[in-house]
């Protein structure tokens, strides 16, 4: 199974600084025939379910703000929020669909206000 | 409005069987793979099942193979997750999730979720 490690566990960032979140794979999750990277990110806020950010490693999901970037191939990506805002203080995973019908989720990385 | 609505969920004891279901509405539900995942209390999520959007090919996470079965009606816009068995482990909320298929090929659009808690 291809696991996701994400760092760190938790981060704490002052409001209209960058916010920046890594996922490592245990093998490589790029598809070499269409050259994509298999991975999404997804934003969880208390007490919703978890919203899709972004797909393909870096194509930002319609209606996302453009703050939210992504980024990487391989075996490494980061999710950078550029200018913190407060309404984006959440859980943020990352997931591998490379293993499809199979597919895992890193463990989470909590947003915080410092 | 484009939603996925879960429910069936509850406490059930151990050993016990449960059938959640998903209805969706607002999308063209026979066009897409569905899946479940789970999150526990405080954890993360976890992917559970999937099945393709004509109800011929399944996957199950270890965790559940053996005790799960997704189907779905695509005359009803609604998928289902029976699970038999149940143990405190499965104690979780479940969420249905819509695959964006190979345009995306990740999961665009939850449901609210339902919990499930196995307890005696």
């Amino acid at each position: 199974d291809i696991v996701m490690t994400q760092s760190p566990d938790s981060l704490a960032v002052s409001l209209g600084e960058r916010a920046t979140i890594n996922c490592k794979s245990s093998q490589s999750i790029l598809y070499n025939s269409n050259h994509k990277n298999y991975l999404a990110w997804y934003q969880q806020k208390p007490g919703q379910p978890p919203k899709l950010l972004i797909y393909w490693a870096s194509t930002r999901e319609s209606g996302v703000p453009d703050r939210f970037s992504g980024s990487g191939s391989g075996t490494d990506f980061t999710l950078t929020i550029s200018s913190l805002q407060a309404e984006d203080v959440a859980v943020y995973y990352c997931q591998q669909y490379f293993s499809t019908p199979t597919y895992t989720f890193g463990q989470g990385t909590k947003l915080e206000i410092k | 409005q484009v939603q996925l609505v879960e429910s069936g969920g509850g406490v059930v004891q151990p050993g016990r069987s449960l059938r959640l279901s998903c209805t969706a509405s607002g999308f063209t539900f026979s066009s897409h793979a569905m899946h479940w995942v789970r999150q526990a209390p405080g954890k993360g999520l976890e992917w559970v099942t999937v099945i393709s959007y004509d109800g011929r090919n399944k996957n199950y996470a270890d965790s559940v193979k053996g005790r799960s079965t997704i189907s779905r009606d695509n005359s009803k816009n609604t998928l289902y997750l029976e699970m038999n068995s149940l143990r405190a482990e499965d104690t979780a909320v479940y969420y249905c999730a819509r695959d964006g298929n190979y345009g995306k090929g990740a999961f665009d659009l939850w449901g609210q979720g339902t919990m499930v808690t196995v307890s005696s």
